[in-house]
């Protein structure tokens, strides 16, 4: 099975800033990973797919980069509504993986 | 835009099982896979298995070989998953997630999830 590995775990960060999240695949996947969003409550979200394609209706400040195995999530400006947990997938082979997700709490 | 709608939330004993349904509504169900994805307590998500209706087929992480059957029906447009020999660690929230375009195991629509819990 592929391992993915985030980091961090936890975030604390305020209105306005700059975050970056990353996550490591235990080996090359080419740019099949995605991230998702996830409230308590509520289903996630798919925010990208193919590493750095946003989906309909995600808010531009999210963006993703990397391939291979070093993969980044990055939201260039917080909203009071980003506050909510992460977590990346490798989307190369089954079984599907995540990522132990990442807490992004306000600060 | 597809709708997928799952059952209730169950309370199981241990030992025993449980079935989770998932009716999507919207959009065409037989071609694109259905896959059950679940958030244990202070865990994180976990892929649990996977099925194409039209093709059937299951597919299903190791962990869960023996223990989980999953299914589609067409004519109801239903996917369930069954998971038996549930031990506490099994108490989790179950979701049904359908991968709706393109490429495979991106998982774009999801159920509200179904909390199951296993306790005597």
């Amino acid at each position: 099975d592929i391992q993915m590995t985030q980091s961090p775990s936890s975030l604390s960060a305020s209105i306005g800033d700059r975050v970056n999240i990353t996550c490591r695949a235990s080996q090359a996947i080419s740019n099949w990973l995605a991230w998702y969003q996830l409230k308590p409550g509520t289903a996630p979200k798919l925010l990208i797919s193919a590493a750095s394609n946003l989906q309909s209706g995600v808010p531009s400040r999210f963006s993703g980069s990397g391939s291979g195995t070093d993969f980044t999530l990055t939201i260039s400006s917080l909203q009071p509504e980003d506050f909510a947990t992460y977590y990346c997938q490798q989307a190369n082979s089954l079984p599907v993986t995540f990522g132990q997700g990442t807490r992004l709490e306000i600060k | 835009q597809v709708q997928l709608m799952q059952s209730g939330a169950e309370v199981k004993e241990p030992g025993s099982s449980v079935t989770v349904s998932c009716k999507a509504s919207g959009g065409t169900f037989g071609a694109f896979a259905v896959n059950w994805v679940r958030l244990a307590p202070g865990q994180g998500l976990e892929w649990v298995a996977r099925i194409i209706p039209v093709l059937g087929a299951p597919k299903n992480a190791l962990k869960f070989q023996g223990r989980v059957t999953i299914t589609a029906d067409e004519s109801t447009t239903i996917a369930y998953m069954t998971l038996r020999g549930l031990g506490s660690d099994d108490t989790a929230i179950y979701y049904c997630a359908r991968e709706s375009h393109g490429d495979p195991y991106y998982f774009e629509d999801w159920g509200q999830g179904t909390l199951v819990t296993v306790s005597s």
